[in-house]
């Protein structure tokens, strides 16, 4: 079986303050594939990125950052220099290989980010 | 097509009717997803398709929903009898469904039961 926990369900920051959203996951198969997206308020799920289970390096895009840990089951995301835009409900989720391609996803972080 | 399309965007039916919920994937995707999402809650797995079979119809909430896709494309979800706690938004997402691909959405159809 495969699990997804975020365990933040709620964070609130001020604009420039940076913040990460803790997800940790929970799988058998060796290959698996992790990914986040965002749900802005108009309700639309936007794909952010995706990782594979051989590539542990972190991913920088912009603001943006992934650091994707084996050892700790963890796929964290870290926005830097925060902006009201960024307000949102993150969700992170997982495919494992020998699921078929069955996408599960945690229960969400709603990030409110203040002017 | 360009993206995932779900029609309609938006559904009222009175309590007791049937409804059907439609899905047009990204054209050559295999995988296929519906998911539910109530009013400031996470997304519900219902079901998924991997070409025309769903493997996993673990997620149905009750015998009152079921879906099919047909040449592996469209999918329909259809919820007969409807209930007041049916009401939601429902999202569909498709994938290439080999190599983890990511998933696509759609805008979703918000359904209101009245």
């Amino acid at each position: 079986a495969q699990k997804v926990t975020q365990a933040q369900t709620e964070i609130s920051v001020v604009e420039k303050e940076d913040v990460t959203l803790d997800c940790v996951y929970e799988t058998r198969d060796t290959t698996y594939y992790l990914f986040w997206y965002k749900q802005p308020p108009s309700g639309e799920l936007v794909f952010l990125i995706r990782r594979n289970s051989f590539d542990e390096q972190n991913e920088i895009s912009g603001r943006y950052s992934w650091n994707f840990q084996k050892s700790t089951s963890s796929f964290n995301f870290t926005i830097t220099a925060s902006q009201v835009v960024d307000s949102a409900v993150y969700f992170c989720a997982l495919m494992g290989r020998n699921a078929g391609n069955m996408l599960t996803f945690g229960g969400g972080t709603r990030l409110m980010v203040k002017p | 097509g360009a993206g995932v399309s779900q029609s309609p965007s938006n559904k009222v039916t009175e309590k007791g009717k049937d409804v059907e919920l439609r899905c047009d994937p990204i054209s050559g995707h295999t995988a296929l997803y519906w998911y539910r999402q109530s009013l400031g809650q996470g997304l519900e797995f219902l079901i998924y398709f991997q070409g025309n079979s769903a493997p996993d119809k673990s997620g149905l909430p009750s015998d009152r929903f079921s879906a099919e896709r047909t040449g592996g494309s469209v999918s329909t979800l259809t919820i007969q009898r409807t209930q007041q706690e049916d009401s939601a938004v429902y999202l569909c997402a498709s994938s290439k469904g080999e190599g983890g691909g990511e998933a696509f959405f759609g805008q979703g159809t918000r359904l209101t039961v009245v």
